[in-house]
């Protein structure tokens, strides 16, 4: 079956880090990326940032340059976005979603979500 | 504040045809492909429309994209209650390198 599987809800205060991992299954992970999109509470999507899981290439949004890191690991076929210094307004759902070049804004499959809470 | 504008609400009647539209620039939908994603209530969004008007397998011909110059447009014909989701747009963005998200639509159902 093909999927991604994310990690679980996380509660973390203001200033420090989370990181949110994304399992795929049933495809082949090298041959795709992936983009981690986030939506605030009531609010629309937003796109964060792309990696290859061929070669590990990155593209960030510019908004979140220097506080975000997305990596993969080809061993499990996961990727993981950490966020860094982590602000209330950080408080929503990160999706990790299949992009194959990072180009387009073509995410073909997507997992379930995350739910990221900044309470001090 | 999305740089790709939609209507923030929709609506239409049981077999009605509705259109929602997604208005941006040279930067993005004038030289680029156009994307729609349906988000059902409290679930993840889902790809619907790819390159401006193809249809992934497995969503219903009842949905339609088109583009024309700076705008696209979805349209959803026989309308039914299990429609009613937001739907976003999304293009490519040439100044950002980086893909945007239009501001959404929720699509009721009446």
């Amino acid at each position: 079956q093909v999927q991604l599987v994310q990690s679980g809800a996380e509660v973390k205060k203001p200033g420090a880090s989370v990181k949110v991992s994304c399992k795929a299954s049933g495809y082949t992970f090298t041959s795709y990326g992936i983009s981690w999109v986030r939506q605030a509470p009531g609010q629309g999507l937003e796109w964060m940032g792309w990696i290859s899981a061929y070669n590990g290439n990155t593209n960030y949004a510019q908004k979140l340059q220097g506080r975000v890191t997305m990596t993969t690991d080809t061993s499990t076929s996961t990727a993981y976005m950490e966020l860094r210094s982590l602000r209330s307004d950080d408080t929503a759902v990160y999706y990790c979603a299949r992009d194959e070049t990072g180009f387009y804004g073509y995410f073909d499959l997507w997992g379930r979500g995350t739910l990221v809470t900044v309470s001090s | 504040q999305s740089v790709l504008t939609q209507p923030p609400s929709a609506s239409g009647t049981p077999g009605q045809r509705v259109t929602i539209s997604c208005s941006g620039s040279s930067s993005n939908i004038g030289s680029n492909y156009v994307y729609w994603y349906q988000q059902l209530p409290g679930t993840a969004p889902k790809l619907l429309i790819y390159r401006n008007n193809q249809r992934p397998s497995g969503v219903p011909d009842r949905f339609s994209g088109s583009k024309s110059g700076t705008s696209a447009s979805l349209a959803i014909s026989g309308l039914r209650s299990e429609d009613e989701a937001d739907y976003y747009c999304a293009a490519w963005d040439d100044s950002l390198s980086g893909p945007l998200f239009g501001g959404g639509t929720k699509l009721t159902v009446l």
